[in-house]
């Protein structure tokens, strides 16, 4: 069953701690991408890969790493930089690289909550 | 760079009422155009895309959404809406042809408008 698995579903984070979700896509798609979800805010992009060991910053990376080692994988990670965490993290993937008229496919999302 | 601004943040219709969400965006060139709908506990999927041609573009579900040039907007339409329709809506814009690489793959989208529809 082809698709894009995200994990945890939740996810807390205690005041200084790094925490990284995880996405995986078994859609043999090369880009990958990262959006932020908050009320009345719409989606926002902190990063997106075109191709494997390659990535570019979205709008609101500051606070936040990826890495893309496997094209499969592309997991974030929420560092202790980023001062206002909670949101619903998607992850999405399109087929080739990202070109205008691609369709993305988004995840289930990571609710991310701060104690 | 663009924007998209989607005017109504809840829309609360009645079963068999029709449907028009407003979506306009801000860009010096040509665009693409997307809706993609998140169903409550589902990922969000597209649910119909413009890029050229007819303006009338239809889409799953009953929907579509009409692109006028002019006024920059891109409304999603449905004639007669279910209780199954209730989901948040978004609208997305990618510029057609990307200056310099820095908005390849960069899909902006609004905020979003939650439609509750009552049986």
């Amino acid at each position: 069953d082809g698709g894009i698995t995200q994990s945890p579903k939740y996810l807390f984070r205690k005041e200084g701690q790094n925490v990284t979700l995880s996405c995986e896509q078994n859609l043999n798609h090369d880009a990958m991408y990262w959006y932020r979800q908050d009320p009345g805010q719409g989606l926002r992009l902190i990063y997106y890969s075109q191709i494997v060991n390659d990535f570019q910053k979205g709008d609101i990376a500051e606070g936040y790493s990826v890495s893309r080692e496997k094209k499969e994988s592309f997991p974030l990670t929420v560092t202790s930089a980023q001062k206002n965490p909670t949101a619903f993290y998607l992850c999405a993937s399109s087929m080739t690289s990202g070109g205008p008229q691609e369709t993305q496919y988004f995840g289930p999302g990571t609710r991310l909550l701060v104690l | 760079a663009q924007s998209v601004s989607q005017h109504n943040h809840h829309v609360i219709l009645s079963e068999a009422a029709s449907l028009e969400l407003g979506c306009n965006y801000s860009y010096g060139g040509t665009v693409n155009l997307f809706w993609y709908v998140q169903y409550p506990g589902q990922h969000l999927q597209l649910l119909l895309k413009y890029f050229s041609g007819d303006p009338l573009v239809k889409g799953i579900k009953g929907f579509e959404a009409e692109f006028i040039k002019s006024k920059f907007s891109f409304n999603l339409r449905k004639p007669s809406v279910q209780w199954s329709d209730t989901a948040e809506y978004f609208c997305a814009v990618h510029p057609s042809h990307p200056a310099g690489g820095t908005s390849y793959g960069k899909l902006t989208f609004g905020q979003g408008t939650i439609l509750t529809v009552h049986p």
